[in-house]
C-alpha cells in the first residue's frame, strides 16, 4: 500500500528565513506525490506535484519541492518564509487501487512563521 | 471555471435530523470524492464516484448516503448522525483519465448536537 510520512507535527521559522517541511514516501511503482496547504477553516489548496521529470518541482506561492528517489523523500521548501505562509501542510501520494484512485495523506505539519 | 463549490458552509443538526450536503464542479471532471476531516488531522476518504457510479466506499456507516445525480453534482445525505460525526466535510474532483491532482472545495463545517 502507498503511504507518506510527515515526521514533524510543527515547524517554526522566522520570517525571511528558509523553510523546509519534510515528507517521506513508501510506494510500489512510480510515485505521484503532492503537497497541499490548508488555512484555518478552509479547504485544501494544491501547491505542487511530482509526476516525472526534473527532481526540483516549482509550485504556487514561491514553494518548491525536491524529489529524492534514493532517500524516498519529497521535502517542501521555500527560500524566504512569510508570516502568511503559516498554515497546515499535507504531503500526499496517489493510490491507484482496483476500485479506483484516491489520495493518501500524511498526518500534516503545522508551519508557524514568526515576524 | 476551476472551482469546486460546496453548500452550506456551516450546518448544525440534531441527531434525529435529515440534511444534505451539496458539491458542484463545472470542470468536466468525471471523478468526485467525499472526505471527512477532523481538526488538525488529514482528510479521510469516504466515497469515490467515477462516471457517476460509486467506485469506492471506505466502510462508511450507513447514516451517510452519497448520491451523484449527474457528472457535475455530488450530494451527501445525512441521517441519524452522532456527535462524533462533527467534522469538516470536503468534496473534491479530478479528471478521470489524466489524473494528476484533485481540486478541493472549501468544505462544510458540520456540527451534530
Amino acid at each position: 500500500a502507498q503511504s507518506v510520512a510527515q515526521p514533524e507535527d510543527q515547524v517554526n521559522v522566522a520570517e525571511g528565513n528558509p523553510l523546509t517541511v519534510k515528507c517521506t514516501y513508501s510506494v510500489s511503482g512510480n510515485p505521484y506525490l503532492f503537497w497541499y496547504v490548508q488555512y484555518p477553516n478552509r479547504g485544501l489548496q494544491f501547491l505542487l506535484k511530482y509526476i516525472t521529470g526534473d527532481n526540483l518541482v516549482k509550485g504556487s506561492y514561491g514553494f518548491e519541492a525536491e524529489f529524492n528517489k534514493s532517500q524516498t523523500s519529497f521535502h517542501l521548501k521555500k527560500p524566504s518564509a512569510l508570516v502568511s505562509d503559516s498554515a497546515l501542510y499535507f504531503c500526499a501520494v496517489r493510490d491507484m487501487g482496483q476500485a479506483g484512485t484516491a489520495l493518501i495523506f500524511g498526518k500534516g505539519t503545522t508551519l508557524s512563521v514568526s515576524s | 471555471d476551476t472551482e469546486v463549490t460546496q453548500t452550506p458552509k456551516h450546518l448544525v443538526m440534531g441527531m434525529t435530523n435529515k440534511k444534505s450536503l451539496k458539491c458542484e464542479q463545472h470542470m468536466g471532471h468525471r471523478a468526485m470524492y467525499w472526505y471527512k476531516q477532523k481538526a488538525k488531522k488529514p482528510p479521510e476518504l469516504m466515497f469515490v464516484y467515477s462516471y457517476e457510479k460509486l467506485s469506492i466506499n471506505e466502510s462508511v456507516p450507513s447514516r451517510f448516503s452519497p448520491e451523484c445525480p449527474n457528472s457535475s453534482l455530488l450530494n451527501l445525505h445525512l441521517h441519524a448522525l452522532q456527535p462524533e460525526d462533527s467534522a469538516l466535510y470536503l468534496c473534491a474532483s479530478s479528471p478521470e483519465r489524466d489524473w494528476t491532482e484533485q481540486y478541493f472545495g472549501p468544505g462544510t463545517r458540520l456540527t451534530v448536537t
